[in-house]
């Protein structure tokens, strides 16, 4: 099986852009989709992209997703940040299994 | 709207077990699978498994093969998460979602605490 490595924290001033990576360890990072959930504090998860680069309805378009073989990674890119956006953010792919792979996570600081 | 509705915090003792039921509304119930994610105390998510509201076909993670067992009801459109043999460590917020591959809604989570 292969794991998703996320840093564990990253900080921004609003207005800025941000990148948040997650890193395949083994496997073609293009074998299967990555999705990306933002977490806020006492709440569920939800969906801010899917199959990649796809962005849900509602979910604004300063939050994109893209996946860079050469790197095997992929990325979560937020841009014009906003107070709101501080969260923590969780990358998640599937093996060849059908069976869910979540990075670690990474908190993000809009300070 | 679509919705998953989970059923109330639990206290259990080790060596115990817990069944979280996870109610949907707001679409064809057998159309998609039930996934289960927990997540422990200040830490991350970890995928559990999921059930095919179809046709009962399961996929569990490797770690939790032989104490988890996932089930649907579709007469209710309700899907259930039995785990036993509780350890301390199993204490987690435990959430159900819509989907295979990916996740979207997740239900309000349900606090699981197992102390002595």
């Amino acid at each position: 099986n292969f794991m998703l490595t996320q840093p564990h924290s990253v900080s921004e001033s609003p207005g800025k852009t941000v990148t948040i990576s997650c890193t395949r360890s083994s496997g073609s990072i293009a074998s299967n989709y990555v999705q990306w959930y933002q977490q806020r504090p006492g709440s569920a998860p939800t969906t801010v992209i899917y199959e990649d680069n796809q962005r849900p309805s509602g979910v604004p378009d300063r939050f994109s997703g893209s996946i860079d073989s050469s790197s095997n990674s992929a990325s979560l890119t937020i841009s014009g940040l906003k107070t709101e956006d501080e969260a923590d953010y969780y990358c998640q792919s599937y093996d060849s299994s059908n069976r869910g792979v979540f990075g670690g996570g990474t908190k993000l600081t809009v300070l | 709207q679509v919705q998953l509705v989970q059923s109330g915090a639990e206290v259990k003792k080790p060596g115990a077990s817990v069944k979280v039921s996870c109610k949907a509304s707001g679409y064809t119930f057998t159309s998609y699978g039930i996934s289960w994610v927990r997540q422990a105390p200040g830490q991350g998510l970890e995928w559990m498994g999921w059930i095919s509201a179809y046709n009962g076909n399961t996929n569990y993670a490797q770690k939790l093969q032989g104490r988890v067992t996932m089930t649907t009801d579709t007469s209710t459109s309700t899907a259930y998460m039995e785990l036993r043999s509780l350890r301390s460590d199993d204490t987690a917020v435990y959430y159900c979602a819509t989907g295979r591959s990916w996740f979207d809604p997740w239900g309000q989570g349900t606090l699981v605490t197992v102390s002595s």
